[in-house]
């Protein structure tokens, strides 16, 4: 069973600090995905990640996945308020979501 | 419509009733997925369709849990009987089958609490 592991689950920091969230699992994804979802709201895609090492940019996120393609970061570079929000990583043919990071970014 | 709409955004019912939850995914997009999300958890796969190919329901919780879809269009998601823990927001995705197969685009969610 492919299992997405996603760290940590909480996070709390100040506006201006930078961060990184991980996304792990034991098995190897053909691609994986970000989302961010706000209350109230269904998860937007971010990006897809699809080969090992690719590095993607958003502005001032920062996308990676792994050389073994079994896990992927996202580095968050001077956050802002407006980036708050759960952070869902996604991948595999069925699509399996990780839980999630709960960023909140303190003004 | 521009994305994919669910509808209603918030039912409240009482345990025992049924519900029938609505999905219209962007037109063209041959996939369509259901998912739970209860407070302050992940996403929980419930059911996906593929054009005309059988279902795949081996997220469905029980029997309880069904659902339809109509050639590539509107999907209905019915619960009967429901109980208190099927209170959650259940969400709707499309995404249309390419290059990055299993892109999903998200519908509002609609808001199911049983009372």
């Amino acid at each position: 069973t492919q299992l997405l592991e996603q760290s940590p689950q909480f996070l709390s920091i100040q506006e201006g600090e930078n961060l990184t969230v991980y996304c792990n699992s034991s098995s190897v994804f053909s691609s994986l995905q970000w989302y961010r979802q706000e209350p109230g709201e269904g998860p937007v895609l971010l990006v897809t990640v699809v080969t090992g090492g690719e590095v993607k940019k958003l502005k001032r996120l920062t996308f990676q996945f792994g050389d073994a393609r079994k896990d992927s970061s996202l580095h968050i570079t001077a956050a802002q308020p407006g980036d708050t929000g759960l952070y869902l990583c996604a991948g595999g043919h069925w699509i399996i979501f990780g839980k999630g990071t709960r960023l909140h970014i303190l003004p | 419509g521009a994305g994919v709409s669910q509808s209603p955004s918030n039912k409240v019912t009482e345990k025992g009733k049924d519900v029938e939850l609505r999905c219209d995914p962007i037109s063209g997009h041959t996939a369509l997925y259901w998912y739970r999300q209860r407070l302050g958890q992940g996403l929980e796969f419930l059911i996906y369709f593929q054009g005309n190919s059988a279902p795949d329901k081996s997220g469905l919780p029980s029997d309880r849990f069904s659902a339809e879809r109509t050639g590539e269009s509107v999907s209905t998601l019915t619960i009967q009987r429901t109980q208190q823990e099927d209170s959650a927001v259940y969400l709707c995705a499309s995404s249309l089958l390419g290059t990055y197969s299993y892109e999903q685009y998200f519908g509002p969610g609609t808001r199911l609490t049983v009372t």
